[in-house]
């Protein structure tokens, strides 16, 4: 059955750094979407990709973040200069055609980043 | 915009025993979906059971099963038979067939099964 992968599994890096989280959606698929669950809290909607420009971003990514799919294949979330509260796991999701066919979004296994 | 509400942060339910996480959403769109997602330790986010809104049958995977009520806009999961598999965190989530089709979800409900 296909899959989300995203890699790593889990990152750790030091405050101010660039960090890289890696994606590679479904491979017929066409949205793809970043979502942040901070520990304990609820899945968050970060930002969303079709089409090879975002669609729509939350507040929450800022200038510091942002989204590339470089090879048709990988779709990436960057983060520029990482902060303490960047801590969080990271979701890749991705989804097929829009409309009434579409019904549900596949999500990764997720990237748990720690911030130190 | 949409909204969506777990009030019980945390459920406990005996093995074997029957329990039913609730979720309200709001939202002015008439056609929708709506899904119920299981949490592990792992962090995974792995689908429990969807509904279409335009379904009037409610949905059932299993064990699984759901309530859901389109004019009051509610929509309970239900796990009858509880296995301590079943310990995890639910997140109710609803997605727009409009737009980004974004997922807009709950705080979750931490389900504890007793041995």
């Amino acid at each position: 059955e296909p899959e989300v992968t995203q890699t790593p599994s889990h990152q750790v890096t030091q405050m101010g750094q660039e960090v890289i989280l890696r994606c590679v959606p479904i491979s017929n698929h066409l949205y793809f979407y970043w979502y942040r669950q901070i520990l304990g809290q609820k899945v968050e909607f970060l930002v969303s990709f079709y089409n090879n420009e975002i669609s729509e971003k939350s507040e929450i990514f800022d200038d510091q973040f942002s989204v590339e799919r470089p090879d048709g294949s990988n779709f990436t979330l960057k983060i520029r200069s990482t902060k303490l509260e960047d801590s969080a796991m990271y979701f890749c999701a991705s989804s097929d055609v829009g409309g009434p066919m579409n019904t549900e979004a596949f999500f990764g296994q997720g990237t748990r980043l720690t911030v130190v | 915009a949409q909204t969506v509400t777990q009030s019980q942060p945390e459920m406990s339910v005996q093995e074997a025993e029957t329990v039913t996480l609730s979720c309200t959403y709001d939202t002015s769109e008439s056609d929708y979906y709506l899904f119920w997602y299981k949490q592990p330790p792992s962090r995974q986010m792995i689908l429990v059971i969807r509904q279409e809104a335009y379904k009037q049958q409610n949905a059932t995977e299993n064990r699984f099963s759901v309530n859901f009520q389109k004019a009051a806009k509610s929509f309970s999961l239900k796990i009858s038979d509880s296995q301590l598999g079943d310990a995890a965190m639910y997140f109710c989530a609803y997605r727009s067939p409009l737009g980004t089709y974004k997922y807009i979800f709950g705080t979750g409900t931490r389900l504890k099964v007793l041995a």
